[in-house]
C-alpha cells in the first residue's frame, strides 16, 4: 500500500461533467504535486504546491483547476474536458519543495476517460 | 538545461539474471539528485533509489544498486537476481538544488520484461 491515497482509482466521465479527484497524504510532508501520464511515457509536471501555495503551474489549460484546502490534502478539479485529457493522474508528495535530496512518493493514480 | 536520457524503451533478461538499465543525465546544477522509479502496470510509482551527485559510495537497496559515474554523467540502475515482479516500466529521474521548486526531470522509460 502507497503512503500517498489517491481517490477515485478509475473514473469515466463526459466532456460536460464536472468532476473532481483527491489526494491525501498523512507523512507531513509539504510539497505536493500533480502529473498527467500517457501510456508508455513519463509523468508531465502539472502543478505544484509548497505549503499549501501553488508555486509552479506548467501552463495547464484552466479546465484543470488544483486546490490545497490543506497540507494533507489536494485535489484536481475538472471541468469541460476534451477526449486527449484521458490519462493517468498521479498525486506525489515530497517533504519539502526545495532540496535535491527528497524523493517524491506518488500514489495509485486515477485513471481518467473523457468520452 | 536539465535532461534525462534512456536509451533502451525495452529489455529481457531472464529470472534470477542480473540486468544494467542505462540512464544519462546533463545538468549545470553543482547540486543535483538522481533517482530511479519503477511503475507496474498497475500504474503506481515505486521510488527505489537515490543518489546524490556528492556521494562518494554508489546507492544500494536489496537487489537494486546504482552505478554511478559522475565523470560520464551516467547513473545505471542494476537490478540482481531479477524475478518475475521486476517486469515493469522503470524511469530514471533528476533533480537539481535550485531548479525550480523541486521539479523532476523524468527520462522516456525502460520497459523491462523478466522471463521465467
Amino acid at each position: 500500500d502507497t503512503e500517498v491515497t489517491q481517490t477515485p482509482k478509475h473514473l469515466v466521465m463526459g466532456m460536460t461533467n464536472k468532476k473532481s479527484l483527491k489526494c491525501e497524504q498523512h507523512m507531513g510532508h509539504r510539497a505536493m504535486y500533480w502529473y498527467k501520464q500517457k501510456a508508455k511515457k513519463p509523468p508531465e509536471l502539472m502543478f505544484v504546491y509548497s505549503y499549501e501555495k501553488l508555486s509552479i503551474n506548467e501552463s495547464v489549460p484552466s479546465r484543470f483547476s488544483p486546490e490545497c484546502p490543506n497540507s494533507s490534502l489536494l485535489n484536481l478539479h475538472l471541468h469541460a474536458l476534451q477526449p486527449e485529457d484521458s490519462a493517468l493522474y498521479l498525486c506525489a508528495s515530497s517533504q519539502t519543495g526545495d532540496g535535491d535530496n527528497q524523493p517524491q512518493h506518488f500514489g495509485d493514480g486515477t485513471r481518467l476517460s473523457i468520452l | 538545461a536539465q535532461k534525462i536520457t534512456q536509451t533502451q524503451p525495452g529489455m529481457f533478461v531472464q529470472e534470477k539474471e542480473a540486468v544494467t538499465l542505462d540512464c544519462t543525465y546533463d545538468t549545470s546544477d553543482p547540486s543535483y539528485g538522481l533517482f530511479w522509479y519503477k511503475q507496474p502496470s498497475s500504474g503506481e510509482m515505486i521510488f527505489l533509489i537515490y543518489q546524490g551527485s556528492y556521494d562518494q559510495q554508489n546507492a544500494t537497496e536489496g537487489r537494486y544498486s546504482l552505478n554511478f559515474q559522475k565523470a560520464r554523467k551516467s547513473a545505471n540502475l542494476v537490478i540482481s537476481a531479477s524475478q518475475l515482479g521486476d517486469s515493469a516500466m522503470y524511469f530514471c529521474a533528476m533533480r537539481g538544488a535550485y531548479n525550480q521548486g523541486g521539479k523532476l526531470i523524468f527520462g522516456q522509460g525502460t520497459e523491462l520484461s523478466v522471463k521465467p
